[in-house]
């Protein structure tokens, strides 16, 4: 079935580091991808999205790379400080079947990210 | 805005027991959903809602019931609790359906024990 997975579990940084996340997806029909935040004990946060029809998007300290072409999905998050520890989660959404129907959002097992001072 | 409210934040059940999950949003948003995510893995849809009156399945809608019959309230029923449903629960809303512009506001969540 159609999935979206990460290669790395687990990612350990120093403080001032660049940490880079990564995220392999299946569907060449999703057209656009999220990354959320998770903190202990919280939901999903929105940190940055991308449509399928771009390859890189920068926000603040954060950008999002994606490489159609092998189905790849990056996070990379410059100067990585400890509130970033967090778990990391991609997720892709295939094209409305239309009308009222959801796109479906399908969400990566997540990347645990922890920063060291 | 309190954003997306869920209660309880923890519940303990017996088998075959039933309960609500209680979700509602105050920013007057359309589409509602709720996830569960099991230890270690991603969040996975249970159901949705495009707006009051209307739901609809997603991926793993066995053992539960939805209801919205206002806008801002999105209530989660399970009606035999079982082992399996073990496991944190998220309500989510969006103003628009999940994707451009669609970003999902996510509640606190909801950890479910079934003994």
């Amino acid at each position: 079935g159609e999935s979206v997975g990460l290669h790395l579990p687990t990612l350990s940084v120093q403080e001032g580091d660049n940490s880079i996340i990564n995220c392999a997806y299946s569907n060449s029909a999703s057209d656009y991808f999220i990354w959320y935040k998770q903190e202990s004990g919280k939901g999903p946060q929105f940190i940055i999205d991308i449509r399928s029809n771009m390859d890189k998007r920068q926000g603040q300290r954060v950008t999002v790379l994606l490489n159609k072409t092998v189905k790849h999905l990056s996070l990379q998050i410059a100067a990585t400080q400890p509130g970033d520890s967090a778990v990391y989660f991609c997720a892709e959404k295939q094209p409305n079947a239309g009308g009222t129907s959801y796109g479906k959002l399908t969400f990566g097992q997540g990347t645990i990210l922890t920063v060291h001072p | 805005n309190a954003g997306v409210t869920q209660t309880p934040k923890f519940r303990i059940l017996k088998i075959g027991q039933s309960m609500t999950l209680q979700c509602t949003q105050d920013m007057n948003h359309n589409y509602m959903y709720w996830y569960r995510q099991d230890p270690g893995m991603g969040l996975k849809l249970i159901y949705y809602s495009v707006g009051a009156g209307i739901t609809d399945k997603g991926e793993v809608p066995n053992g539960y019931n939805v209801s919205r019959s206002t806008t801002e309230d999105f209530p989660l029923r399970l009606e035999l609790a079982a082992p399996s449903q073990t496991s944190v629960y998220f309500c989510a809303s969006s103003y628009l359906l999940a994707g451009p512009k669609g970003e999902l506001f996510f509640g606190e969540g909801s950890r479910l024990t079934v003994l």
